[in-house]
């Protein structure tokens, strides 16, 4: 059993929706909590950060981290064809000052106009 | 444009064979990693250094080394190639330890292994 887990999709949904990304994880150790978008040949791009549970939003993107579920979630407002991408969660602990990022599958997400 | 800079784009190159994967780090960053992409592993950590010194190895393996010269750019060597080292190689960089997780990641090396 992988450490995060993604559903990779694909997801499609019209502009405009409401889209909703999840992940869950086994590692009650992990504290910091990411969501990163990978556009087709790029390279992945930070767009949310949490520490430990709660909620975070940013213009149309709220991260929500739920540690007792072990549960997090990316809400997407107004989608856009521009949020075409992948998204990736990604969780590290603590420990060690490694800059180690446990990442899941990431699911791709097409928003049609 | 995240600030790092990788080379080669693009590598094709036969099994047993040795190739060298070269990034730069954003400015004044002191930390490198080195990641792997591949369908079905995912993205998956390999290496950290920070400031010249290794930090944390993750999945790499014998066949993989890195270092980190005294101008903060990184090397990731992979010899004895085999078909499934085929995948793209992500650098990223942060100006500290990077324990947050706020990584610039650059558009990484497709590396593949005929």
């Amino acid at each position: 059993q992988k450490e995060v887990e993604q559903d990779p999709g694909p997801l499609s949904v019209p502009e405009g929706a409401i889209v909703s990304l999840n992940c869950t994880y086994s590692n009650s150790a992990f504290q910091y909590f990411m969501w990163y978008r990978q556009y087709s040949r790029k390279g992945p791009e930070l767009l949310m950060y949490t520490y430990s549970s709660g909620n975070k939003e940013d213009g149309r993107f709220t991260a929500q981290v739920d540690k007792s579920s072990k549960y997090i979630s990316l809400f997407i407002r107004d989608s856009q064809p521009s949020d075409s991408a992948t998204y990736l969660c990604a969780m590290s602990a603590p420990s060690g000052n490694t800059g180690k990022l446990i990442f899941g599958q990431g699911t791709t997400l097409q928003v049609k106009p | 444009d995240s600030g790092v800079t990788q080379t080669p784009k693009h590598l094709i190159t036969a099994t047993g064979q040795r190739v060298t994967l070269r990034c730069s780090p954003r400015s004044g960053d002191l930390s490198v990693y080195w990641y792997q992409q591949s369908l079905d592993q995912g993205l998956q950590f390999l290496i950290h250094y920070y400031n010249g010194e290794e930090r944390a190895k993750g999945n790499i393996l014998e066949r993989f080394s890195a270092q980190q010269f005294p101008d903060l750019h990184s090397e990731l060597n992979l010899s004895s190639l085999e078909l499934g080292d085929s995948a793209l190689y992500f650098c990223a960089s942060s100006p500290r330890g990077g324990i947050t997780g706020e990584l610039f990641f650059g558009e990484g090396s497709r590396l593949t292994v005929l």
